[in-house]
């Protein structure tokens, strides 16, 4: 049972690059969760999905583009990075809105 | 401001010791929940506590919410070194159809 993995783990880019950072969960949730965490910002929501074919924005959507084609899969793109998108993503899912989160391992991401 | 803030935001108590750590909130939500973080790893779930409940045990875990006061406390009793870690609430706020975290409580336990 894999639960909700991502992918990469860790990675550095340069200013203007187009990146992707994947999400994957095993459980058939509804819901997917991308979040950035940041010193002094605490956990803030990027984009959610309530199922495939449906998401929206969060708290924090500028640069960022998301697609969920499949149940089990919820990209997170940074078009064109940025020093300030520097930081660690975390990937969440669950069955209801309401309900417990289950968050992966999250990815490193340096722009250079 | 953040919708959940968490107090303090670090604390050093020594093994075996209590402790206590409190979340504010601003408007009314369905649930909070909190979760632990350890160092360079995501988030764990601890307890959820609907706003209809006053308190929660789990374990070395007591969950308090006060929906009068809009604020919540995680209290871990017998505190371990493997407790070591950061601890969020997050809140369910009702209507906005997300989570929101507050920025943690770092809590140190000392051997």
């Amino acid at each position: 049972d894999a639960g909700i993995t991502q992918s990469p783990r860790y990675k550095i880019t340069e200013t203007g690059r187009q990146v992707t950072l994947m999400c994957h969960q095993t459980w058939s949730h509804s819901y997917m969760f991308w979040y950035r965490q940041d010193l002094g910002h605490g956990l803030r929501l990027i984009y959610y999905s309530a199922a495939a074919d449906i998401t929206d924005k969060g708290e924090v959507p500028d640069g960022y583009v998301v697609s969920r084609s499949k149940t089990e899969n919820f990209p997170l793109t940074l078009e064109s990075a940025t020093r300030s998108q520097t930081s660690v993503y975390f990937c969440a899912s669950n069955r209801r809105m309401e309900e417990t989160q289950y968050f992966g391992p999250g990815t490193r991401l340096l722009v250079l | 401001s953040q919708q959940g803030e968490e107090d303090p935001q670090a604390l050093s108590i020594q093994e075996g010791e209590n402790a206590t750590m409190n979340c504010s909130y601003k408007t009314s939500i369905n649930n909070l929940q909190w979760y632990r973080q350890n160092s360079g790893r995501g988030l764990v779930h601890l307890i959820l506590i609907r706003s209809n409940e006053r308190e929660k045990h789990s374990g070395r875990l007591r969950v308090t919410l006060d929906t009068s006061k809009k604020s919540s406390s995680l209290l871990i009793t017998a505190s371990r070194a493997a407790d070591t870690a950061s601890y969020f609430c997050a809140t369910d706020v009702q209507g906005a159809q997300k989570l929101v975290f507050g920025q943690g409580t770092r809590l140190t336990i000392n051997p």
